[in-house]
């Protein structure tokens, strides 16, 4: 069982759509972290939100931080092909001595041109 | 600055072997984590080391141990191997300990083991 529940699974769009990523636990967590992953490559922080309610943009991205530390969404506008990849989220709880994340099972996003 | 390196890249191994993982972190970084890739079970977290101690360690057997060596590298070890160890083991480092800073991956290094 997941303790982070990611949204859709698979998601195949065509270029310039929209499209929002869901992370959902029933944990709090002190911060929570997205990543993308291409083939062959580990995973590449995208950004981390640490505070409840918080928004960051990063151009056509926009994540969101729930109010309550449980949940999180990624939103992309006009997606372009080079978005295409496994986008990852990743809790942090601050009780744990260390840098130990749990990780979602992953959105796998396919732009098509 | 170099990223995390991670060697080898691609490992082929048989059940009942053992294999060991190595891992270089980024210059100045002293916290070493490792984790597991799988498709059906995502990325799981394996263990942690810092200034050469296991902080933390995740819910895997105990064929699955690692160190870190006073430069900070890092090496895991799976012994006794079993098919559902064919992984991508990913290392990740990061500067010192805290839920808000930065992890860093590596290339990771694919494990088949037949």
């Amino acid at each position: 069982t997941q303790l982070l529940e990611q949204s859709p699974q698979f998601l195949s769009i065509q270029e310039g759509e929209n499209l929002t990523v869901y992370c959902n636990s029933s944990s709090v967590f002190s911060s929570l972290q997205w990543y993308r992953q291409e083939p062959g490559e580990g995973p590449v922080l995208l950004v981390t939100v640490v505070t409840g309610g918080e928004v960051k943009k990063l151009k056509r991205l926009t994540f969101q931080f729930g109010d309550a530390r449980k949940d999180s969404s990624l939103h992309i506008t006009a997606a372009q092909p080079g978005d295409t990849g496994l986008y990852l989220c990743a809790g942090a709880k601050a009780n744990n001595a260390g840098n130990m994340l749990t990780f979602g099972g992953g959105t796998r996003l396919m732009v098509k041109p | 600055k170099a990223g995390v390196t991670q060697t080898p890249r691609y490992l082929i191994k048989t059940r009942g072997q053992q294999v060991t993982l190595s891992c270089s972190p980024i210059s100045g970084h002293r916290s070493v984590s490792w984790y597991q890739q799988t498709p059906g079970q995502g990325l799981q977290f394996l263990f942690e080391y810092f200034s050469e101690t296991q902080r933390n360690k995740g819910n895997f057997p105990g064929r699955f141990s690692g160190r870190q060596f006073s430069n900070s590298r890092s090496e895991m070890n799976v012994s006794t191997l079993e098919l559902g160890d064919s992984a991508l083991y990913l290392c990740a480092s990061s500067l010192e300990l805290g839920v808000w800073e930065t992890q860093y991956f590596g290339p990771g290094t694919r494990l088949l083991v037949l």
